[in-house]
């Protein structure tokens, strides 16, 4: 069966401190990949999504990259955080970009003082 | 773009039936999602529609109607445990879902 690994589970980091989120997916082949990030009381927001290695799609442009470097593993950076950039990150999977249903990782609440 | 309007809150008693609206505008329509999810964890997977009418699965059934830009999550014999943010994503012409801000719902004894 597929299981999707996010970590760490809470972070927080000190404005201006570089960020590292790793995420990976196991039991599937060249699954697409996406980053959300929620704030309190609020949906998801698409950040960014990929849908083979190396293949990166922005949604929202911000200080804030992705990279694809293996078929199933998704990282999220930052070189300087901001305090906006402080939320619950969440690491999802599908099997194809179209009409499939998202599994999403436990995810990670980050918070920037 | 999409623009995605959900009641914030809703609060039922545990038995009853609840029903939680979701209207999109969108530029492009390929389906719509509702997801569940618990405070603090991540959402899951409730249903699809693609097409217009009632998908019902066990307690929870969605409809859909695409004219109306219109979908319910229908939730019956309500539990404690239904207490979570439910969530309505419509996914566009490219494969993306773009999420409502969800609805919290609280079960009473």
């Amino acid at each position: 069966s597929q299981t999707i690994h996010q970590w760490p589970a809470t972070l927080v980091q000190p404005v201006g401190s570089p960020l590292s989120l790793e995420c990976t997916v196991e039991g599937t082949s060249n699954p697409n990949l996406y980053w959300y990030r929620q704030a309190a009381g609020r949906g998801l927001q698409l950040l960014f999504y990929s849908v083979g290695i190396g293949q990166i799609s922005s949604e929202v442009p911000q200080n804030l990259s992705a990279s694809r470097p293996q078929d199933r593993q998704f990282i999220l950076s930052s070189k300087k955080l901001l305090l906006s950039d402080s939320g619950f990150y969440l690491c999802a999977w599908s099997a194809d970009r179209g009409s499939e249903k998202l599994f999403f990782g436990s995810g990670t609440q980050l918070s920037v003082l | 773009g999409q623009n995605i309007d959900q009641p914030t809150e809703m609060t039922a008693t545990e038995g009853a039936i609840v029903q939680i609206n979701c209207t999109y505008q969108t530029s492009g329509f390929n389906g719509l999602f509702w997801y569940q999810q618990h405070a603090g964890e991540a959402p899951t997977f409730l249903s699809y529609n693609v097409l217009d009418g009632l998908e019902e699965k066990g307690r929870f059934s969605s409809f859909l109607s695409r004219s109306k830009g219109y979908s319910y999550l229908l939730l019956k014999e309500l539990q404690m445990k239904d207490s979570a943010s439910y969530l309505c994503a419509v996914e566009d012409n490219a494969g993306k879902s773009t999420f409502g801000d969800g609805t919290t719902l609280t079960v009473k004894p």
